[in-house]
């Protein structure tokens, strides 16, 4: 159980493009939903919290105008990156939180986005 | 605000020996969660063990268990009888009860498993 996946695996786009990135939680309900952000060897850096039916909260400096978030369903939520750009390639990482399961996330297998 | 400090980058033991991960934390709440997490190089994010600051017994997992130390706000990871399967960069991560409840993650530990 309490199993994430995210889609697609692999993007590489043209600058100036958007990317979506969808996460669903595939054997529970989540009210919320988390987006991070992982630069190679390093941590998870949180950019926001989503929660269903409701705006999404971000990190400071974390631009919501450019990573676009969307919480429409208990299963599902989406990121989109709007005008990508070459610094925004990067690996991105959803993680869902059990409705009733306060503490524990469990993460998606993660996007790794390129820009060219 | 709270931090949590992993103060080993890198480790390297012989398969089969046991390895201790160390993590440290500072928080001023009361009740809290700790987790250690697992990512090996697919990069998919293994949840790996879960402890509750108001429980005193450590938890185990199989071959995985932790050394809490609430007073020290330690949260070491003994993982006995190593596998080539744990290589892994392996994260310690705390959540409050309460509030936001976000997530915070040490800088990670890269373990590596010889065979």
């Amino acid at each position: 159980g309490a199993v994430v996946s995210q889609h697609p695996s692999r993007v590489i786009c043209k600058s100036g493009t958007s990317v979506k990135i969808e996460c669903r939680s595939l054997d529970f309900q989540a009210t919320t939903m988390f987006w991070y952000r992982q630069f190679p060897k390093q941590s998870l850096m949180l950019m926001a919290t989503s929660n269903e039916g409701s705006k999404a909260t971000y990190e400071q400096g974390v631009e919501k105008d450019k990573f676009l978030i969307n919480h429409a369903s208990l299963t599902l939520s989406t990121l989109t990156v709007t005008s990508a750009h070459p610094e925004d390639s990067s690996f991105y990482i959803c993680s869902a939180r059990a409705s009733g399961v306060q503490e524990t996330q469990y993460f998606g297998p993660g996007t790794r986005l390129l820009v060219l | 605000a709270q931090t949590v400090t992993q103060s080993q980058p890198e480790m390297s033991v012989q398969e089969a020996e046991t390895v201790t991960l160390s993590c440290t934390y500072d928080t001023s709440e009361n009740n809290y969660y700790l987790f250690w997490y697992k990512q090996p190089p697919s990069r998919q994010m293994i949840l790996v063990i879960r402890q509750e600051a108001y429980k005193q017994q450590n938890a185990t997992e199989n071959r995985f268990s932790v050394n809490f130390q609430k007073a020290a706000k330690s949260f070491s990871l003994k993982i006995s009888d190593s596998q080539l399967g744990d290589t892994a960069m392996y994260f310690c991560a705390f959540i409050e009860d309460q509030g936001a409840q976000k997530l915070v993650f040490g800088q990670g530990t890269r373990l590596t498993i010889n065979p």
